[in-house]
C-alpha cells in the first residue's frame, strides 16, 4: 500500500497569489497515476487532476500539476475566491488505494 | 457524466451491518473502463479509500477494515452496494459512491453527493 503525505498542511494565501501544493508517495507511483482532487467544505470532492499533468474536462488552465515518482506538485498560477478549499492528493492506479491527509488552502 | 445517488439508512445500531446502495445513471455498471468505489469522510476529517469493484467484478479493499466490508454490483438494476459489518461509532462518516471511467486515456470521476451514516444505540 502507498502512503502518501501532502505538505504543508494548512496554505494561508491572499487572491492572485499563487499556490503550491505537494504530495509525496512512499513507492514511486506506477505511470504516475496520480490524481488531485478539490473539495469544498459541504460538497463531494472534484477531479482537478489526473495522470499527475493532465486536467479533467472543464477545470481552468490556472490549475496545473507536474511530478513523477514519488514527488509530485499542484498548482495554482493566480488564485481565485472559489479556489480557497482542501485538496487531497491520491494515486488512483493502485490495488490498494489511498489519499493524502488533505492540504487546506485558506485566505490570508 | 454519470449520475451517483446514495440510498440506504442514516442510522445504524452498533455491531449491526452497514448497508448502501449507489444508484448508477449515465453509464452501464459493466462497461469496460468503468469502475464503481466507495470512500468515506469522518467529520471534519480527510478522505479515506474503502474499497472498489471493477467491471468485470473484481474487488480490493482497505486493509484497515479488517475484512468487514463487501461491495458487489447489481447489473439488473444499474447498482453497485457497500456492507460494512460489525460498525461502531468510528464507523459514523459521510459515505460517498464514486464512478471512475478510462476511455482512450483519459479519466473521469464523478461523485454523488455522499450520505451521512451515523452509528449509534
Amino acid at each position: 500500500e502507498i502512503v502518501v503525505t501532502q505538505s504543508p498542511d494548512t496554505l494561508s494565501l491572499s487572491p492572485g497569489e499563487r499556490a503550491t501544493l505537494s504530495c509525496r508517495a512512499s513507492q514511486s507511483v506506477s505511470r504516475n497515476s496520480l490524481a488531485w482532487y478539490q473539495q469544498i467544505p459541504g460538497q463531494a470532492p472534484r477531479l482537478l487532476i489526473y495522470g499527475a499533468s493532465s486536467r479533467a474536462t472543464g477545470i481552468p488552465d490556472r490549475f496545473s500539476g507536474s511530478g513523477s515518482g514519488t514527488d509530485f506538485t499542484l498548482t495554482i498560477s493566480r488564485l481565485e475566491p472559489e479556489d480557497f478549499a482542501v485538496y487531497y492528493c491520491q494515486p488512483y492506479d493502485t490495488s490498494v488505494s489511498t489519499f493524502g491527509q488533505g492540504t487546506k488552502l485558506e485566505i490570508k | 457524466q454519470v449520475q451517483l445517488q446514495e440510498s440506504g439508512p442514516g442510522l445504524v445500531r452498533p455491531s449491526q451491518t452497514l448497508s448502501l446502495t449507489c444508484t448508477v445513471s449515465g453509464a452501464s455498471i459493466d462497461s469496460s473502463g468503468n469502475s464503481w468505489t466507495w470512500v468515506r469522510q469522518h467529520p471534519g476529517k480527510g478522505l479515506e479509500w474503502i474499497g472498489y469493484i471493477s467491471y468485470f467484478g473484481s474487488t480490493d479493499y482497505n486493509p484497515s477494515l479488517k475484512g468487514r466490508v463487501v461491495i458487489s454490483v447489481d447489473t439488473s438494476k444499474n447498482q453497485f452496494s457497500l456492507k460494512l459489518a460489525s460498525v461502531t461509532a468510528a464507523d459514523t462518516a459521510v459515505y460517498y459512491c464514486v464512478a471512475t471511467t478510462s476511455r482512450l486515456g483519459e479519466l473521469s470521476v464523478d461523485w454523488g453527493q455522499g450520505t451521512l451514516v451515523t452509528v449509534s444505540s
